[in-house]
């Protein structure tokens, strides 16, 4: 099965603060990697897609990158509507989808 | 606006069944693959089944094979999840979600807000 693993499970940060997430593939999966946003109560929201494509609606200040087996999510300068959990989530090996275990962002 | 309404869940006893439904509006049903996903605090989420726009190809999770069945019903553009012999590990928050394209590509553009399924005694 291919797994996602992110790091780190969880972290603190500050308003404006630059905020990098990390997900490793268990195979290469190219670029058929995914990132959502999921807030207390609310459905995930698919932010970025194929890796490095920002999702329409999306603010700019997020971003994406990698391939093969390793994929950040990067927040350039923290907003208060961000603290939230991140998953990622691979499409590569379709059907079995997975995501990864999640980010949870606090506020610090 | 593309909105997904999920219903059908409930407390069922292990062995049970159930039928959730999410009903969709705002896109053109038919031209896009359908998702089931669940959530849960111990698994977080878990992708359960995908069916393709035209209803015609489905896939499911190792997990839930052989007793969930994906349907579309394209004419009242509602999608369905018929769950059998039900298991306390099938106890989570179930998601319907919307494709970005006609295949299952797993990339979910929009969610719905879920339907609660628990299975106890």
């Amino acid at each position: 099965d291919m797994q996602m693993t992110q790091s780190p499970s969880s972290l603190s940060a500050s308003i404006g603060d630059r905020v990098t997430i990390t997900c490793r593939a268990s195979q290469p999966i190219s670029t058929y990697l995914n990132w959502y946003q999921q807030k207390p109560g609310k459905a995930p929201k698919l932010l970025i897609y194929a890796a490095s494509t920002l999702q329409s609606g999306v603010p700019s200040r997020f971003s994406g990158s990698g391939s093969g087996t390793d994929f950040t999510l990067t927040i350039s300068s923290l907003q208060p509507e961000d603290f939230a959990t991140y998953y990622c989530q691979q499409s590569y090996s379709i059907p079995q989808i997975t995501f990864g275990q999640g980010t949870r962002l606090d506020i610090k | 606006e593309v909105q997904l309404l999920e219903s059908g869940g409930g407390l069922v006893q292990p062995g049970g069944s159930l039928r959730l439904s999410c009903a969709a509006s705002g896109f053109t049903f038919g031209s896009y693959a359908m998702s089931w996903v669940r959530q849960t605090p111990g698994k977080g989420l878990e992708w359960v089944s995908a069916v393709s726009g035209s209803g015609g190809s489905a896939y499911y999770a190792v997990a839930v094979k052989g007793r969930f069945t994906i349907s579309k019903d394209k004419s009242g553009s509602t999608l369905y999840l018929q769950m059998t012999s039900l298991t306390v590990e099938d106890t989570a928050l179930y998601y319907c979600a919307k494709d970005s394209q006609r295949t299952v590509t797993a990339n979910f553009d929009f969610w719905g807000q879920g339907t609660l399924v628990t299975v106890s005694p």
